[in-house]
């Protein structure tokens, strides 16, 4: 089944302890994004990579950092996660086709106190 | 730069009715997408239905289908004979031919269905 999976879908952390989310997609697509959900503001562009090993800032990059080691794999890291932080994130994938849709994964809810 | 302008907060219709949800959007592109995306309460993002830039037919997927006025710069999502299971969160969104694959996005409409 072709699909995005992010892990993990709920997390808890307190401000300062490094995380990761992990993202993985198992239909070969070059494109792969996070995107961060907050109310009122629709879904912003953290990061986005064009394939392995190139990556690129979106609109709110700040605090967060990427890596593409490998095509399926593109994992995001809070070094020192704050309470403005405190988000629903989303991992996408798409093919480069400008006319096909990306494919989300399930979310991450994340909350920092 | 792309934006989305999606001006219903919230909607409540009677099941079995159609319902339209705007949107609006704004590029100096020519050649673009534009998406619309389902969200409900279990919090996961699902692709309805997509309209090029260049399609000179409005798109459809069942009882989805997509309004696309070019001149206006509207890409309004109609669901015919609405039912229960409707009830959710849509984001309109665009991506362009040049830059990085970005979806740009609305805020969104909560929908709601009314038995």
């Amino acid at each position: 089944e072709a699909q995005v999976t992010q892990n993990p879908r709920y997390l808890i952390t307190v401000t300062g302890k490094k995380l990761t989310v992990t993202c993985s997609q198992n239909m070969n697509h070059e494109y792969m994004s996070w995107y961060r959900q907050d109310p009122g503001l629709g879904l912003r562009q953290i990061y986005y990579s064009m394939n392995v090993e190139v990556t690129d800032k979106g609109d709110v990059p700040e605090g967060y950092k990427v890596s593409r080691k490998e095509k399926r794999n593109f994992p995001l890291i809070l070094e020192s996660p704050s309470p403005n932080q405190t988000s629903l994130y989303f991992c996408a994938s798409s093919l480069q086709p400008m006319n096909t849709e990306a494919f989300f994964g399930q979310g991450t809810r994340l909350t920092v106190v | 730069a792309q934006k989305i302008t999606q001006t219903q907060p919230g909607m409540f219709v009677q099941e079995k009715e159609a319902v339209t949800l705007d949107c609006t959007y704004d590029t100096s592109d020519q050649s673009y997408g534009l998406f619309w995306y389902k969200q409900p309460s279990s919090g996961e993002m699902i692709f309805l239905i997509y309209q090029g830039s260049y399609d000179e037919q409005n798109a459809t997927e069942g009882r989805y289908s997509l309004n696309f006025q070019k001149a206006r710069k509207s890409a309004n999502l109609v669901i015919s004979a609405s039912q229960l299971g409707d009830s959710a969160m849509y984001f309109c969104a665009m991506r362009v031919v040049f830059g990085n694959e970005k979806l740009t996005f609305g805020t969104g409409t909560r929908l709601t269905i009314i038995p």
